[in-house]
């Protein structure tokens, strides 16, 4: 079975630019979830999906960051324009429904993201 | 709000040496506690978990015990290896009738280095 897949793996983009990240969860996942670390700091939350309607948002940093996911299915994460201290990895993750039990969340291998 | 706190890196061991990396954690009611492992160049991966108070979670030699008067899941190893040499986090998620659920909450992060 595939993993939670993200692309593109690397990019590096010029301040001002417009960058956007995809994520495709593990088949039949309803919660969707993205976070970033920045250089040396934690991981922290942005937002989770469950289907595709946005359950919290609470962690998107301001409004030059844009998530979707339509159709529940994958997602995208715009950031338009970036600003160098977006520079970091973007994690995506994914569950089973809640009701399921299925409480282990599953990592993608990120994307890096270098604003110069 | 929750917070989890991890002992500051880098660690450099020795092969076969004991390892302890602290987390403490501050959080509502009753979480679920992790430990999450990114390997160089691949992406986060579940290690280790304990959903309540006073369970050891172990996985590839590694342990941590959920300990909620301390309120503390230290991950320890006996011997470890040049494998092992990786970036370690804890984390919390919220958990309510045995299910935990929404996002997690990390701690920094902590550099684990091994040399023969």
């Amino acid at each position: 079975e595939a993993g939670v897949t993200q692309f593109p793996s690397h990019s590096v983009i010029e301040k001002g630019q417009t960058v956007t990240l995809r994520c495709d969860p593990i088949s039949g996942h309803d919660n969707l979830y993205w976070y970033r670390r920045v250089m040396g700091k934690e991981i922290k939350f942005l937002l989770h999906f469950v289907k595709e309607s946005k359950q919290d948002e609470s962690g998107m940093p301001n409004n030059r960051f844009l998530a979707e996911r339509t159709g529940g299915t994958y997602s995208t994460l715009k950031v338009q324009p970036a600003e160098l201290e977006d520079s970091g990895v973007y994690f995506c993750a994914s569950s089973l429904p809640d009701r399921a039990g299925g409480n282990t969340i599953y990592f993608g291998e990120g994307s890096w993201l270098t604003v110069v | 709000g929750d917070s989890v706190t991890q002992m500051e890196g880098p660690v450099t061991l020795s092969e076969e040496a004991f390892l302890t990396i602290n987390c403490t954690y501050t959080a509502t009611g009753y979480p679920s506690l992790f430990w999450y492992v990114q390997y160089p160049g691949e992406g986060l991966q579940l290690l280790l978990k304990a959903t309540k108070a006073d369970d050891k979670g172990s996985n590839k030699g590694f342990e941590a015990t959920y300990r909620k008067e301390t309120t503390s899941f230290h991950l320890e190893k006996g011997s470890v290896q040049v494998s092992d040499s990786a970036v370690y986090f804890c984390a919390l998620r919220k958990n309510a009738g045995g299910t935990s659920y929404g996002k997690l909450t990390f701690g920094q992060g902590t550099i684990l280095t091994v040399h023969p």
